[in-house]
């Protein structure tokens, strides 16, 4: 049962245009969504995060958006940059407190590709 | 000066065989996790342990075990490894508040079963 879905397995955008990267919950008790950024053969390392209590939040050329009605959220790029190619994977959590507390669950990611 | 460290980065083994896996972080978080990525690139949470104390353990295989010593390692010993167990390990840590944080990835651990 895929709780976190990234429905996109790739996207390829040019440089200096918007990449948009979408994901889709079906948990409602999720609370708090990450974008991860991927490379090869190294860790996710974390981008941008927003809580359920936000519809946006921005941090220079990433914005990630949440529409809790649609459970959605998508993560802007403006402007893409080559070295913004990578796999970025959409995660969730339950929150605080409890056996779920910290749990992260992630979608299956998204490779995007910016060209020069 | 690397935050979250695994040992080691790739893990070529037997079927049947034990083996470990190693993880240190120095952020000073309380809380560090055991996640695998399959062939299918799903990131799956397997343990997560807060200052030595399990407190996530999903639906894995009791061939998997996690040990704490402290609250800056946690490791992961496989026992009677199978061809299913090979994938990409990785362990993360984040702070225990009861604010939302980000958690920390190390750079994996590749394990390949022949």
């Amino acid at each position: 049962d895929q709780q976190v879905k990234q429905n996109s397995p790739s996207l390829s955008v040019q440089e200096g245009r918007i990449s948009i990267l979408n994901c889709d919950y079906t948990n409602s008790m999720f609370d708090y969504f990450l974008w991860y950024k991927k490379y090869p053969a190294e860790g996710p390392t974390f981008l941008i995060s927003i809580s359920s209590i936000k519809d946006k939040n921005e941090d220079g050329r990433f914005t990630v958006f949440l529409n809790k009605s649609a459970k959605h959220l998508s993560l802007h790029i403006v402007p893409s940059q080559p070295g913004d190619s990578a796999v970025y994977f959409c995660a969730a959590s339950g929150g605080a407190g409890g056996t779920s507390y910290g749990k992260l669950t992630f979608g299956q990611g998204t490779i995007l590709t910016v060209h020069p | 000066d690397t935050a979250v460290s695994q040992t080691p980065k790739y893990l070529v083994t037997q079927m049947g065989n034990d083996k470990s896996i190693k993880c240190e972080q120095n952020l000073g978080h309380d809380t560090m996790y055991w996640y695998k990525q399959d062939s299918k690139k799903f990131l799956k949470i397997m343990f997560s342990y807060n200052n030595k104390e399990l407190i996530i353990n999903e639906t894995v295989p009791n061939r998997f075990s996690p040990k704490s010593p402290d609250k800056a390692h946690l490791n992961l010993h496989i026992n009677s490894l199978e061809l299913g167990d090979s994938a990409v390990y990785f362990c993360a840590s984040s702070p225990w508040d009861r604010e939302n944080q980000p958690q920390h990835f190390g750079d994996g651990t590749r394990l390949s079963i022949l």
